[in-house]
């Protein structure tokens, strides 16, 4: 069955970086895009970017531009999402998602989430 | 704020018909499919509509999508108990460089 597992909860400071994984497993990794989505405290769904494990092509969110990568390592089966320049309002809930088909929005599979806490 | 627009909050009695709304623009609802999500306490939120009106396998049939011009709804008829949860619409912006845009979420009660 598909999964996609994340990594554990993470304590930064402001102004360092966090980086959070996602393993994927029961199904073929290059053949569908990963979508990452984060959620603040009692807030709404934001969108991040995606990347294609199939080529590397990514897309990110103009929020968070500049700061962000999104890579995937096709050996293990496992997406990553680089943060840096971390700010108090970065805290939040990190989701993976797989995403289905063709649309940025078709999205089948969520991982459990990552909890980033940056305080100092 | 969010680029889509919906009720903070919404309830209903079991059995009801309840209806959440989603308004927004012509660079993302009404020119991009509509997509409704489902999210628990502390879960991932689970796809619940795609493409306006579709329906993952294993969604029940009491949950619907429509759209029209620039506003979407989500419709959940025989309300229960454990449809209890937050709901998110999302959509395409084709704005800046485009991107996805949600919906501030609607609680959903069930009184």
């Amino acid at each position: 069955q598909v999964q996609l597992v994340q990594s554990g909860p993470e304590m930064k400071k402001p102004g360092a970086s966090v980086k959070v994984s996602c393993k994927a497993s029961g199904y073929t990794f290059i053949t569908y895009g990963l979508t990452w989505v984060r959620q603040a405290p009692g807030q709404g769904l934001e969108w991040m970017g995606w990347i294609s494990p199939y080529n590397g092509k990514t897309r990110y969110s103009q929020r968070v531009q500049g700061r962000v990568t999104m890579t995937t390592d096709t050996s293990t089966n496992t997406a990553y999402m680089e943060l840096r320049s971390l700010r108090s309002d970065d805290t939040a809930v990190y989701f993976c998602a797989r995403r289905s088909a063709d649309y940025p929005l078709d999205i089948d599979y969520w991982g459990q989430g990552t909890l980033v806490t940056v305080s100092s | 704020q969010s680029v889509l627009t919906q009720p903070p909050s919404a309830s209903g009695t079991p059995g009801q018909r309840v209806t959440i709304s989603c308004s927004g623009s012509s660079s993302n609802i009404g020119n991009n499919y509509v997509y409704w999500f489902q999210q628990f306490p502390g879960s991932a939120p689970k796809l619940l509509i795609y493409r306006d009106n579709q329906r993952p396998s294993g969604v029940p049939d009491r949950f619907s999508g429509s759209k029209s011009g620039t506003s979407a709804s989500l419709a959940i008829s025989g309300l229960r108990s454990e449809d209890e949860a937050d709901y998110y619409c999302g959509a395409w912006d084709d704005s800046l460089s485009g991107y996805v845009a949600f919906g501030g979420g609607t609680k959903l009660t069930v009184l």
